[in-house]
């Protein structure tokens, strides 16, 4: 099985642009959850996705949305980017039940100049 | 509220010596609990993982982890360092029930001398 995939893998922009982060799940996986990791902050919850369905949310500002498709695929959006947004974005996906593990994607480097 | 606390953030060792990284969580209910290791700008790998079945638990690369339920501790130990483990390794608790949220440790890097 393909492991989860993430695109693009390093990504350039400017404060106040918009970006978008897509993130494919092993196949069979419902659940997507995306994280922001930085040295400062650490590894921070964003949100996660069930079926389509933002099933829970991090405290990060509106700024950060999501969704998820019919075939499990999920994007994530920020918009008016800030310095402060240059990070590592981390999905994973899991099959379900409440025994099973993440299973992380390699990361998306965002940099906002 | 679940919640997990790493007593390190960093553990320095040298090669060949025993690996002992510390985490501790508070669960209502029982806990799946994880070990998670990420080498320097890569994705997080599972190493182990906790289900009730055995408090003993053997991960990948030579690395366990006891479950301790009276401790409420779930330390990661390698009877010996390589090279190779350097690398940050988080700890995880899920909640069972209700939004079955991931709780992430801070992270410990671990760093290993020749």
């Amino acid at each position: 099985k393909a492991g989860v995939t993430q695109t693009p893998r390093y990504l350039i922009k400017t404060r106040g642009q918009q970006v978008t982060l897509s993130c494919s799940p092993i196949s069979g996986h419902r659940s997507v959850s995306w994280y922001q990791q930085t040295p400062g902050q650490g590894l921070q919850f964003l949100f996660e996705y069930f079926s389509e369905t933002q099933r829970n949310k991090g405290n990060f500002p509106g700024r950060f949305s999501g969704r998820q498709f019919s075939n499990s695929r999920s994007e994530m959006n920020v918009s008016t980017l800030e310095l402060g947004d240059s990070a590592l974005y981390l999905c994973a996906s899991q099959s379900g039940g409440v025994y099973n593990e993440q299973f992380f994607g390699p990361g998306t480097r965002l940099t906002v100049l | 509220a679940q919640s997990v606390t790493q007593l390190d953030s960093h553990v320095s060792v040298s090669e060949g010596t025993p690996v002992l990284l510390r985490c501790n969580y508070s669960s209502s209910y029982s806990p799946s609990l994880f070990w998670y290791v990420q080498h320097p700008n890569k994705g997080l790998q599972l190493l182990l993982k906790y289900t009730s079945a055995a408090t003993l638990v053997k991960g990948i690369n030579g690395f366990e982890a006891e479950f301790k339920k009276s401790e409420t501790s779930f330390h990661l130990t390698k009877p010996s360092a390589h090279m190779s483990d350097a690398a940050e390794y988080f700890c995880v608790v899920r909640e069972p029930s209700g939004t079955y949220k991931y709780i992430f440790g801070t992270g410990t890097r671990l760093k290993v001398l020749a």
